[in-house]
């Protein structure tokens, strides 16, 4: 069974530029997350959708921050625009009612903002 | 608001070493919590989830333990490898119903030395 797929691994950008994130779940997961882990730190759930719905968004910075996920499969997450603070690993994770919810985490991306 | 914390953030010890990881969470009124593995430039593996009914936990030299009265979790590893360096993350699974997120801990930088 494949994993977790995220896009791209590595991503260097500057303060107000955009950056866009993929993510792929495992095949039949209705629950996609998105984490944003800064160095040091745990991750901190940014959006939680189930299938293409949003359930809990409460920590998305929504000034900046937008997640859409089309067709309850693949999911985007973008950034618009960046600042530093911002820099960190994305991790998306995947889960269904069937596995008994528990999560599945892609590689993550690292974004680093100069 | 729940809060996780781990202690130590970073252990060292040497090979063949059995050696115990702490973790604490703010509001007992939990759903599950889970220990996952990362390795660095990796995502998240889950090594043990206890359900909040459950004391403990066991696979292989891992063993969790679950107080939630006292909001305390505990992971223990026998016989320490090199290759169980890595950093450890506890996470708790709030019990408001619907809640799936995960509230992690910052986590402990384990280095086994050979």
């Amino acid at each position: 069974e494949a994993g977790v797929a995220q896009s791209p691994r590595y991503k260097i950008i500057e303060k107000r530029q955009s950056v866009a994130f993929w993510c792929n779940p495992i095949s039949g997961h209705a629950t996609l997350y998105w984490y944003q882990q800064i160095l040091g730190q745990g991750p901190k759930l940014l959006i939680q959708f189930q299938n293409n719905g949003v359930v809990d968004d409460s920590q998305l910075p929504k000034d900046r921050f937008s997640a859409e996920r089309l067709k309850g499969v693949d999911s985007t997450l973008k950034i618009q625009p960046a600042k530093l603070e911002d820099s960190a690993v994305y991790l998306c994770a995947s889960s269904s009612r069937i596995a008994k919810n528990i999560q599945y985490f892609g590689a993550g991306t690292r974004l680093s903002v100069l | 608001k729940q809060e996780v914390t781990q202690i130590p953030a970073a252990l060292s010890v040497p090979e063949g070493e059995n050696l115990v990881l702490n973790c604490s969470f703010t509001d007992s009124a939990i759903y599950n919590l889970q220990w996952f593995r990362q390795d660095p430039g990796k995502g998240l593996t889950s090594l043990l989830l206890i359900q909040s009914s459950q004391r403990e936990q066991t696979s292989g030299r891992l063993n969790a333990s679950l107080d939630k009265s006292s909001g305390r979790s505990t992971l223990y590893i026998a016989a320490s490898q090199p290759g169980d360096s890595a950093t450890y993350l506890c996470a708790v699974r709030p019990g408001v119903q619907g809640a799936q997120k995960l509230v992690f801990g910052q986590g402990t930088r384990l280095t086994i030395n050979p």
